[in-house]
This record gives structure tokens, C-alpha cells and sequence, in this order.
């Protein structure tokens, strides 16, 4: 247990619509990150959140959207969903932006039909 | 962008030693990590090398060098438990002061009685 948790575990959502998953990250971490990971291939880094900021961010087109609270929990909301959003989405938090350990929650699986 | 490559799937025996290599290209750099991933499970932290050298952890131990764009994770006294993926990731200096890591597909390791 990482102390990172993730909800929903698994999600159905139909192409054009909308979805928003959530990330409760580790106690005293300020720093989370968002990752799209397909079957079969390595995590791909979405974009990452320190301190409320959007501070990094991967080859993903604008649909792909972040926000981080006070609490430091997090949400990453997909609009217009395609097909190929399919895949385990994955968030992991840091104690801070430049730690190079991060613990990562179970994921989301996303289901686009 | 970034560039990393390890094998797809390697098989060895229990209490055997298993080397899984990795290589890549990239500018920026400012370390490699590795995650075990167990299929179905979030990943988790083994190792994170930002100098040239070996870095040891009880069973597990990496080597990076830089100038050859070049890291190992040395498995030794594999046990059952031990089959997973296990990825790769190159974390590098982006603009603002951000890090932005990026990983392989992953090595599935299987180890076998």
C-alpha cells in the first residue's frame, strides 16, 4: 500500500463524452503526476502538478486537462474521449517536484466504447 | 524527445542472477530510475541512479553510465515472486524548473522453478 489511492477503479465511458478521475495522493506529498499507460507498453507521462501548478507536461493534446487542491489531491479530466484513451491511467505523488521517488496509486482502468 | 530501449521479455531461474539492460538518448538528463510492475499492480519504486556507478539495494542493484547512455538492474537470487515487468525511465531538466520522465515499454521478467 503506497498510500496513494484512485477512484473510480474502473470506468465505461462512450467516445465523445466526457471523464474526470480523481487522485488522493500520499500524506505531505505536493507533488503529483498523471500517466496514460496502454496494455502491454511502459506508463507515458501526462502531465504533473506541484503546489496547485501545472509544471510539466508530455505529448498529450489540451483535451487532457489537470487540476491539484489545496489538499494536494488531484483530478485529470479527458474531454471529446476516443477510442484510443483506452488504458490504465495512473497517478503518483512525490514529496516534492524534484524527488526523484514517486509512489504511484492502482489506477483507473478506462474503458472508451 | 526521448529514446529508451530494453528487451521485450527475458526468462530466468529461480535463485539464479538475471541482468535486464537498458539503453537510451536523450538531452537533459538528469537520472534513471527503475519500477517493478507486477501485472495487474500499480509500479513501484527499486532505484533511481543520476551519477555513473552501481547503486545497491539488498537483492537488486543498477549501473549507470552516462556517456554510453547505458543502465543494468542486476536481479540476483531471483525468487518466484521476482516475475514482473520491470521499466525503465529517464527523467529530464525541462524548462521552469520541471522534470519530465519518460519510460520504456518494459521488461517482462519470468522466472521459472
Amino acid at each position: 500500500e503506497t498510500g496513494v489511492t484512485q477512484s473510480p477503479t474502473h470506468l465505461i465511458k462512450t467516445r465523445g463524452q466526457q471523464v474526470t478521475l480523481r487522485c488522493s495522493s500520499q500524506s505531505g506529498h505536493n507533488t503529483v503526476s498523471w500517466y496514460q499507460q496502454a496494455l502491454g507498453q511502459g506508463p507515458q507521462f501526462i502531465f504533473q502538478y506541484y503546489r496547485e501548478e501545472e509544471n510539466g507536461r508530455g505529448n498529450f493534446p489540451p483535451r487532457f486537462s489537470g487540476l491539484q487542491f489545496p489538499n494536494y489531491s488531484s483530478e485529470l479530466n479527458v474531454n471529446a474521449l476516443e477510442l484510443d484513451d483506452s488504458a490504465l491511467y495512473l497517478c503518483a505523488s512525490s514529496l516534492t517536484g524534484g524527488d526523484p521517488e514517486a509512489f504511484f496509486g492502482q489506477g483507473t482502468r478506462l474503458t472508451v466504447v | 524527445g526521448q529514446n529508451i530501449d530494453q528487451p521485450t521479455e527475458m526468462t530466468a531461474t529461480e535463485g539464479a542472477i538475471v541482468q535486464i539492460n537498458c539503453t537510451y538518448q536523450t538531452s537533459g538528463f538528469n537520472g534513471l530510475f527503475w519500477y517493478q510492475q507486477h501485472a495487474g499492480e500499480a509500479p513501484t519504486f527499486l532505484s533511481y541512479n543520476v551519477l555513473d556507478g552501481l547503486e545497491e539495494k539488498g537483492r537488486f542493484s543498477s549501473f549507470l553510465s552516462r556517456s554510453k547512455g547505458y543502465s543494468y538492474l542486476l536481479l540476483k537470487e531471483l525468487q518466484m515472486k521476482d516475475s514482473a515487468s520491470y521499466l525503465c525511465a529517464v527523467r529530464v531538466h525541462a524548462s521552469g524548473g520541471s522534470y519530465i520522465p519518460t519510460f520504456g515499454r518494459g521488461t517482462s521478467l519470468i522466472v521459472h522453478p
